[in-house]
């Protein structure tokens, strides 16, 4: 059973604090690995994807990736209010075309 | 603009009906797949479609049915055979494993 583990949370982090995201993966044959932003009641939105070891920046959002540890993080600078969200950790195996999801951990920027 | 709809956006059923939930996208995404949320819960995999014509059980098929005709196409069908179809379904496509999601369908039977 290929499982992606991610704790349900609440983070809560004060505005403009890093906010720190992880999720670990069982298969260590894993190849892709993304980040879903969900808002309550609508629909995952894709914010970072990555692929091999190291670090992925874009704007406030940095992407780790660690496969040795099969762990996968996701850095949030300047945290605001709006990113309060549940965030979807989601690993793609090798062989697959599907992904696999965590079940996500619930932001909570406070102002 | 391009992406991925869904309809309706709130559906309600009565117990032993069948329904058909839509989901288009004019991406030109060759993969597409059905995932059911409960609340609390990660996505399930319902149905994935790589290709037209062709599709595949994901981890919860039992009591759901696709089809996939055309390209753009990709319908859900929950039949009375399932037994807890209160949920969110979210429809998606996929262009080199990043998978981008449709608004989704919140089903409720009444």
């Amino acid at each position: 059973q290929k499982e992606v583990e991610q704790n349900s949370g609440p983070l809560s982090v004060p505005e403009g604090a890093i906010a720190s995201l992880n999720c670990t993966y069982s298969d260590r044959g894993s190849q892709s690995f993304f980040w879903y932003r969900q808002y309550s009641g609508k629909s995952p939105e894709l914010i970072m994807s990555i692929y091999s070891n190291g670090d992925k920046e874009d704007g406030r959002f940095t992407a780790q990736l660690n496969k040795a540890s099969q762990y996968v993080s996701l850095l949030i600078r300047d945290s605001q209010p709006s990113d309060s969200a549940t965030y979807l950790c989601a690993v793609s195996f090798v062989g697959f075309q599907k992904l696999v999801f965590g079940t996500g951990t619930r932001l909570l920027v406070s102002p | 603009d391009g992406g991925i709809t869904q309809s309706p956006k709130y559906l309600f059923r009565k117990e032993g009906q069948n329904v058909t939930l839509s989901c288009e996208q004019n991406l030109n995404h060759d993969a597409m797949y059905w995932y059911r949320q409960d609340p609390g819960q990660g996505l399930r995999l319902i149905y994935y479609s790589q290709i037209v014509n062709d599709f595949q059980k994901g981890d919860i098929a039992e009591g759901y049915s696709v089809s996939r005709e055309k390209k753009e196409s990709f319908p859900l069908t929950v039949t009375s055979a399932q037994k807890n179809p209160t949920a969110f379904y979210l429809c998606a496509s996929s262009y080199r494993n990043e998978q981008f999601f449709g608004p989704g369908t919140r089903l409720t039977v009444l």
